[in-house]
């Protein structure tokens, strides 16, 4: 109950493309659902982030759709980019810990 | 510049050392968090910490140890009972509970 399953495991898509990354979860108590993107070598970074009472946000290039009643979240790259080219986590928050999503791993060809 | 920053960048241990891995914010955030990511996979919670002198244990904390002496500070041991020690640590912080968290740039343990 505490997992966050992501789907796919990689990605790959041409430059100008619309990759979408998939999670869904059991607990119904995650209550807080962020994005993470990850160089190779880096730190992850908080891409966009979204709670259960929205369906959708947008931040520039980057969606995330979220069906509350499916415990299903994803995330939409628009025009991608080469350097959009990462790995991609989906996480959920209950309580102290965030549980991440085993993550995507997207490349963009030019 | 306000951010988390992790030392050092590369760190080198034999068999039976104790090391320990700097992490530092000055974002005045109250919760700090370290976390092991192995080659291709997510990220693993080893301990957290919502407030100064008070951490939890996290999913994997065997053969690890912290201290929370100072609000900005959360140092993480890897002690000689970590057996598979090599991995990419990861620090983060947050402003508290179902609060995003902010990644620092990591620390690669590697063993000799």
């Amino acid at each position: 109950q505490q997992q966050v399953k992501q789907s796919p495991q990689s990605l790959i898509v041409q430059k100008g493309g619309i990759p979408i990354i998939n999670c869904a979860y059991e607990n119904t108590a995650f209550d807080y659902f962020p994005w993470y993107q990850q160089f190779p070598g880096k730190g992850p970074a908080l891409l966009i982030a979204i709670r259960p009472d929205v369906s959708e946000k947008k931040e520039g290039r980057f969606t995330i759709s979220f069906n509350k009643s499916a415990k299903q979240f994803s995330l939409h790259i628009m025009d991608s980019q080469p350097g959009d080219s990462a790995t991609y986590f989906c996480a959920a928050i209950n309580t102290d810990k965030l549980i991440f999503g085993t993550g995507t791993r997207l490349q963009v060809f030019p | 510049d306000g951010g988390i920053t992790q030392s050092p960048k590369y760190l080198f241990r034999k068999e039976g050392q104790n090391v320990t891995l700097s992490c530092e914010q000055n974002l005045n955030h109250d919760a700090m968090y370290w976390y092991r990511q192995d080659p291709g996979q997510g990220l693993r919670l080893i301990y957290y910490s919502q407030i100064v002198n008070d951490f939890q244990k996290g999913d994997i904390a065997e053969g690890y140890s912290v201290s929370r002496e100072k609000k900005e500070s959360f140092p993480l041991t890897v002690t000689s009972a970590q057996k598979n020690p090599t991995a990419f640590y990861l620090c983060a912080s947050s402003t508290g509970r179902k609060k995003a968290q902010y990644f620092g740039p990591g620390t690669r343990l590697l063993v000799l």
